[in-house]
């Protein structure tokens, strides 16, 4: 199992970028995924979550209507748009897969991260 | 949304054990046997040590125990090694459909 997150850099505030994740040994359009960042010196924050195919997503108050998260099974590849992108949104944003049913499970495998570092 | 409540910083001895806790309330920790730990060193990604509120993945060290009481789930390290030394975030289920995190705790091995 490997996931591979992408698309992260230097952006100016306010402009916009899509983070991609493509996943890898394993049947990705079978599982949940997630989206989860840590800002510097910060903890953990959960941001969103896609059902398997597609059919649900939920998000945190704080990003909901600027960030968007959806897949294209077929590419086996998860996204995440972000819209008017602010200095607090700098983080390492990680995806993860999350294994079990509907709700239980965890997450069981996570990317290395991309850093997203918005600065004018 | 709900908010994890975990002490910023425990420390042990190598040998000792300690406890972390994560206090949530009956909408999500209270609500749900659906708690999970995580373990963090800098500049890794994150590892699940304890899931469901008690359980533990293959691979996982005995030395970590899970439990719940009410609206507090509690990670339990015993035996503490110089590795264990990490951060350690709690997680649960909401209804809502989303999973936040705990604030995370800093453990020091002395």
């Amino acid at each position: 199992v490997q996931l591979v997150e992408s698309g992260g850099g230097v952006v100016q505030p306010g402009t916009s970028l899509r983070l991609s994740c493509v996943a890898s040994g394993f049947s990705f359009s079978g599982y949940g995924m997630h989206w989860v960042r840590q800002g510097p010196g910060k903890g953990l924050e959960w941001l969103t979550v896609i059902w398997y195919d597609g059919s649900k997503t939920y998000y945190i108050d704080s990003v909901r209507g600027r960030f968007t998260i959806s897949r294209d099974n077929s590419k086996n590849t998860l996204y995440l748009h972000i819209n008017s992108l602010r200095a607090e949104d700098t983080a390492v944003y990680y995806c993860a897969r999350f294994v079990g049913g509907d709700p239980s499970g965890y997450f069981d495998y996570w990317g290395q991260g991309t850093l997203v570092t918005v600065s004018s | 949304q709900s908010a994890l409540t975990q002490p910023a910083s425990v420390s042990g001895s190598p040998g000792q054990s300690i406890t972390i806790s994560c206090t949530g309330t009956s909408s999500d920790v209270g609500s749900y046997n659906l708690v999970s730990w995580y373990q963090k060193h800098p500049g890794k990604a994150p590892k699940v040590m304890i899931y469901e509120d008690s359980k533990r993945p293959s691979g996982v060290s005995n030395r970590f125990s899970g439990s719940r009481s009410g609206n507090t789930a509690f990670l339990t390290i015993f035996g503490l090694q110089a590795e264990d030394e990490a951060d350690y975030y709690c997680c649960s289920y909401v209804a809502t459909g989303t999973w936040p995190f705990g604030g995370g705790t800093k453990l020091t091995v002395l």
